[in-house]
Order: C-alpha cells, then structure tokens, then sequence
C-alpha cells in the first residue's frame, strides 16, 4: 500500500526554466514533508522540507507547496540547471505515530543544457 | 557533527547464505534508526526501523530482520537470501523529536546471484 505516490517516473526540462515535481499522499495523519535527491549509487540527500502548518517554503531555488485539501505537495525549482539532473524522492512522516519516514517511487529529471 | 556509517558498499552473496550488514551513527544520541530498500525501479521501501536499543519494528513481512544491539547501531540480517532480496540498502537516521529529516547512508548494493 503506497501511501505517498510520484506519478511521473520522469521529466526532462531546458536549462533555465522551471522543474515542477509532483507527490500525492493518501495518509491524513502525515504532518512533515520532505524532499530528498539522490544520485545513482548513492544515499538520499536532504533537500527541503514542509510541515504541515504551512502552504508553502522556500530555500533559494527549491521550494515546495502544500495543499493539505488535495493531500498534495509540489517541488519547484528555478532556474533548473544541468546539475540538477537526479531522480526527487518525496517523503512524508507523521510525528505522532514516531516519525517513520515513508517515500514515494521517485522522478527522475533530465535538465537539459 | 553527526555522520552516518554504512558498510560495505557493494556485496555479492550466493542464493542461501546469510547476509549481515552494519550501519552506526555518530554524533548523536538516541537516534531513530531506519532500514530501506530500494529495489530495481522502485522507490525506498522502509524494512524496519528503532527508537531505541532492542525496540525493533517491522514494516513487511520478509526474509530479513533487524537488531540494534547498541544505542547508535543498527544492523540488517538474513539467514538465507533469496534472489529477490536483491537491491540497494539505506540506513538512515533522525532525531526522532517532532519534525525531523531522515539522513541516509551512502548503502549498499546487494546482488544475490
């Protein structure tokens, strides 16, 4: 049972323009969000994170939008640049059940020079 | 600073045998400690994951178990690998204190041949 899903398994953008990357979530208990990227062959990196108090955070390109009605979040980025070319895992947690981090299949993104 | 250990890297094990591996945390104390698989195609999987020495939960049903024998250490095992336990293995760990991002290993490829 995949209680958050990535519905697009890749995206390829031009350099310079924005990336959009897509999670649903099915959970109602889930209250932390998360962004991670991850290169082949090696560990998740944390990339930028929402609770659920907020609609919306923004970390110098990256920032991520919560509508907690949809039970949807978005990672943007922008301007996308070449090195950002990696597959985006979305996460989500629930603090009251002890934060057990619970990971979509992943978006592959191609930035195109 | 905290950092995360995991070993080995790559491991290539026959059909049957058992399989051990180590993950250990420094820099913090009573971490949550978590076990992810990622397998061909997919995304990360949660195996187990601890909030404290002894206490292990399991997420599916598998051929692979857990144990933290230690505070900051937490190892996957396996009496008998099955092909299909094929895949690349996260540690990870958090604070585990109200919203907290997860930090990832750099993991381990298994393949079982």
């Amino acid at each position: 049972d995949q209680q958050v899903k990535q519905n697009s398994p890749s995206l390829s953008v031009q350099e310079g323009r924005i990336s959009i990357l897509n999670c649903d979530y099915t959970n109602s208990m889930f209250d932390y969000f998360l962004w991670y990227k991850k290169y082949p062959a090696e560990g998740p990196t944390f990339l930028i994170s929402i609770s659920s108090i907020k609609d919306k955070n923004e970390d110098g390109r990256f920032t991520v939008f919560l509508n907690k009605s949809a039970k949807h979040l978005s990672l943007h980025i922008v301007p996308s640049q070449p090195g950002d070319s990696a597959v985006y895992f979305c996460a989500a947690s629930a603090s009251s059940t002890g934060n057990q981090f619970y990971f979509g299949t992943g978006t592959s993104l191609t930035v195109i020079p | 600073s905290q950092t995360i250990h995991q070993w080995p890297a790559t491991l290539v094990q026959p059909v049957g045998s058992p399989l051990s591996l180590e993950c250990t945390v420094e820099g913090t104390s009573n971490p949550n400690l978590y076990w992810y698989r990622q397998a061909a195609g997919r995304g990360l999987q949660l195996l187990f994951y601890s909030v404290g020495i002894g206490q292990i939960s399991s997420e599916v049903p598998q051929n692979l178990s857990a144990s933290r024998p230690q505070d900051r250490q937490f190892i996957l095992s396996s009496k008998k690998l099955l092909l299909s336990d094929s895949g690349f293995y996260l540690c990870a760990w958090s604070g585990g204190v109200g919203w907290d991002e997860a930090f990832f290993g750099q993991g381990t490829r298994l393949t079982v041949v």
